[in-house]
């Protein structure tokens, strides 16, 4: 079982809608999160990490994490066909050094 | 300029022969990565080092070797390259000793070995 599973997609939202993107991991212990984006042949680009139970905001990007049911996601307003991407999930436990990304989920976002 | 760049950006290569890929950050970062990339398989580690002298095995680094020439510069070598090896590499830095331990990634190299 992969230690972090994402829904592999595509998800398809409308231009100005919200687009959720879900992520849940499998460690109790994990401690840090990320999400990254990733346009397709590209690397992958870090939107933002959160540590704590709770929302995060930067501009467009919302990260929730609640650690109770070992779930985290990205809520991005306001879609635009540039956020068409990959979002990748990543979680790192306490006392290991390296993240574990999840596979991502397409994200497509129609004018 | 980049913050961490790698070299080459593209490269392919046949069977058998010994390639390197290179990556060079201006980040100051003391931790160094190398990923492999492969459709519907994500990202998975092959070589970590948190200094110069501290060089860690991945998940997947059978086939693979690794050089820190400086804090700066982290290699990744196929000895004999295979056609399973052909995927996208992206080297990543983060900068524990400044208590961060977001990666950051470079732009990658896509490698084909026929």
């Amino acid at each position: 079982q992969k230690e972090v599973e994402q829904n592999s997609g595509p998800l398809s939202v409308p231009e100005g809608a919200i687009a959720s993107l879900n992520c849940t991991y499998s460690d109790r212990v994990s401690q840090s999160f990320f999400w990254y984006r990733q346009y397709s042949g590209k690397s992958p680009e870090l939107i933002m990490s959160i540590y704590s139970n709770g929302d995060k905001e930067d501009g467009r990007f919302t990260a929730q994490l609640n650690k109770a049911s070992q779930y985290v996601s990205l809520l991005i307003r306001d879609s635009q066909p540039s956020d068409s991407a990959t979002y990748l999930c990543a979680a790192r436990r306490g006392g290991s050094y390296i993240p574990t990304f999840g596979r991502g989920t397409s994200l497509i976002v129609h004018p | 300029d980049a913050d961490v760049t790698q070299t080459p950006r593209n490269r392919i290569t046949k069977t058998g022969k010994r390639i390197m890929l290179e990556c060079s950050q201006t980040k100051g970062h003391d931790r160094m990565y190398w990923y492999r990339q492969d459709p519907g398989l994500g990202l998975r580690l092959i070589y970590y080092s948190f200094d110069v002298k501290d060089i860690n095995k991945g998940e997947i680094s059978d086939g693979y070797s690794v050089s820190r020439q400086a804090q700066a510069k982290f290699s990744l070598s196929l000895e004999s390259a295979i056609p399973n090896q052909t995927a996208l590499y992206f080297c990543a830095t983060s900068d524990w000793a400044g208590g961060n331990d977001e990666q950051y990634f470079g732009p990658g190299t896509r490698l084909t070995v026929t």
